[in-house]
């Protein structure tokens, strides 16, 4: 059974904070990440994938994957109000499955 | 960026009856759809996979009588969810994916609502 795991939260950060999400997985065999954000009521939106070890940056957004812990984790720096949401992180077994999605943390920037 | 549509955005049916989700790419061929489910607080469930012009593989406890995956052309693909009850409401996405690519394309859901 591949699982992914997230802590639920809520994680709350003050505006303009970093806040860090973090994301275990069970299958070692996993080759690509996907961090999404998903708001309420709304399908979840693709932020950035990352299938190698080390760090990927996209404006605000880092994400972290270190296969050897099974660790995958995403960044965001200068938190903002908007960025309120739950982030859900996924993996794709095998190139061109199904992704496998966690249950998801809820973030939550104060003003 | 690549677009998927899903029709439609919400529905609420009496149980018993039936209901036709659709999922279209816009802009792309889609040789790979993914149904999914979501309940409230929880993640994304894979319920089926889709491909075009052949029959749909369902994961494990999915009833495929239940929920029927039609996946008719590279443009299209339908979730019927057929003699629907209460616990059938739900969050129903669907993503499709335009070859071995590395991102799935996700529609905006559709709000099943069984009274």
């Amino acid at each position: 059974q591949k699982e992914v795991e997230q802590n639920s939260g809520p994680l709350s950060v003050p505006e303009g904070a970093i806040a860090s999400l973090n994301c275990t997985y069970s299958d070692r065999g996993s080759q690509s990440f996907f961090w999404y954000r998903q708001y309420s009521g709304k399908s979840p939106e693709l932020i950035m994938f990352i299938y190698s070890n080390g760090d990927k940056e996209d404006g605000r957004f880092t994400a972290q994957l270190n296969k050897a812990s099974q660790y995958v984790s995403l960044l965001i720096r200068d938190s903002q109000p908007s960025d309120s949401a739950t982030y859900l992180c996924a993996l794709e077994p095998q190139a061109g499955t199904a992704l496998i999605f966690g249950k998801g943390t809820t973030l939550s920037v104060s003003s | 960026g690549a677009v998927v549509s899903q029709h439609p955005s919400w529905v609420i049916c009496k149980s018993g009856t039936s209901v036709k989700i659709e999922c279209r790419s816009l802009d792309f061929q889609a040789t790979t759809m993914f149904w999914y489910r979501q309940f409230p607080k929880q993640s994304l469930m894979l319920m089926a996979t889709s491909n075009e012009g052949s029959k749909a593989t369902y994961e494990q406890g999915v009833e495929k009588d239940k929920f029927l995956i039609n996946h008719a052309s590279l443009t299209l693909s339908t979730l019927t969810v057929t003699s629907a009850h209460p616990e059938d409401s739900s969050f129903y996405i669907c993503s499709a994916r335009a070859g071995r690519t590395y991102e799935q394309y996700f529609g905006p859901g559709t709000r099943l609502t069984v009274t």
